[in-house]
């Protein structure tokens, strides 16, 4: 079936270093969208990626859909305590309507 | 306020019992959703709604059962038929479908001994 894979799942950084997630779709997506879970709370939307080698900053959070959209990448620049939680992306499949997420990385920052 | 309102936060049911949880929006969104979430799984879906009296089940829908009487409102009713009920539950909501950003509420962590 329809899958994204998202690794690592697990990371364990010290304050000011920097952190990637990546994401690889079995199929081309129409978009990738991306999402953060502090702990104890909910998903929430940080951005949507559409077109083909998109990149998009958000202050010190950069994410890249790959040329063939079938991967994507959210890189964070020197880390901060605030930036713990899950990130998940989520890949949306036009063909059946579908959005599919990833496992999710946890983050975890050392002050 | 716009938002998503799940109650309750916390519930908590014997084996054996139907529950249904709440999923309240009042964004005018058309498209609503159920997920489960599991340590380490990330998000599954169980049921979407893209209009009032209308509904699709999602990956895991076996021992869920949702209606979609009114536009604001999705409850899920998790039946005695569902072999692993004790889970996170998120409903979600969107303007359109799921080609759009989804909305999350607070979600309720549901426990059965």
């Amino acid at each position: 079936g329809q899958q994204v894979m998202q690794i690592p799942q697990y990371q364990h950084v010290q304050e000011g270093e920097d952190f990637t997630t990546y994401c690889n779709s079995s199929t081309t997506l129409s978009n990738i969208q991306w999402y953060k879970q502090r702990p104890g709370g909910h998903p929430v939307f940080l951005i949507q990626l559409v077109k083909s080698g998109e990149v998009k900053k958000q202050k010190r959070l950069t994410f890249q859909f790959g040329e063939a959209k079938k991967n994507s990448s959210l890189h964070i620049t020197a880390t901060q305590t605030t930036d713990v939680g899950t990130y998940f992306c989520a890949g949306y499949m036009e063909y059946g309507n579908k959005l599919v997420f990833g496992a999710g990385t946890i983050l975890r920052v050392k002050s | 306020d716009g938002g998503i309102t799940q109650s309750p936060k916390y519930l908590f049911r014997k084996e054996g019992q139907n529950v249904t949880l709440s999923c309240e929006q009042n964004l005018n969104h058309d498209a609503m959703y159920w997920y489960r979430q599991d340590p380490g799984q990330g998000l599954r879906l169980i049921y979407y709604s893209q209009i009032v009296n209308d509904f699709q089940k999602g990956d895991i829908a076996e021992g869920y059962s949702v209606s979609r009487e009114k536009k604001e409102s999705f409850p899920l009713t998790v039946t005695s038929a569902q072999k692993n009920p004790t889970a996170f539950y998120l409903c979600a909501s969107s303007i359109r479908d799921s080609a759009y950003e989804q909305y999350f509420g607070p979600g309720t962590r549901l426990t059965v001994t």
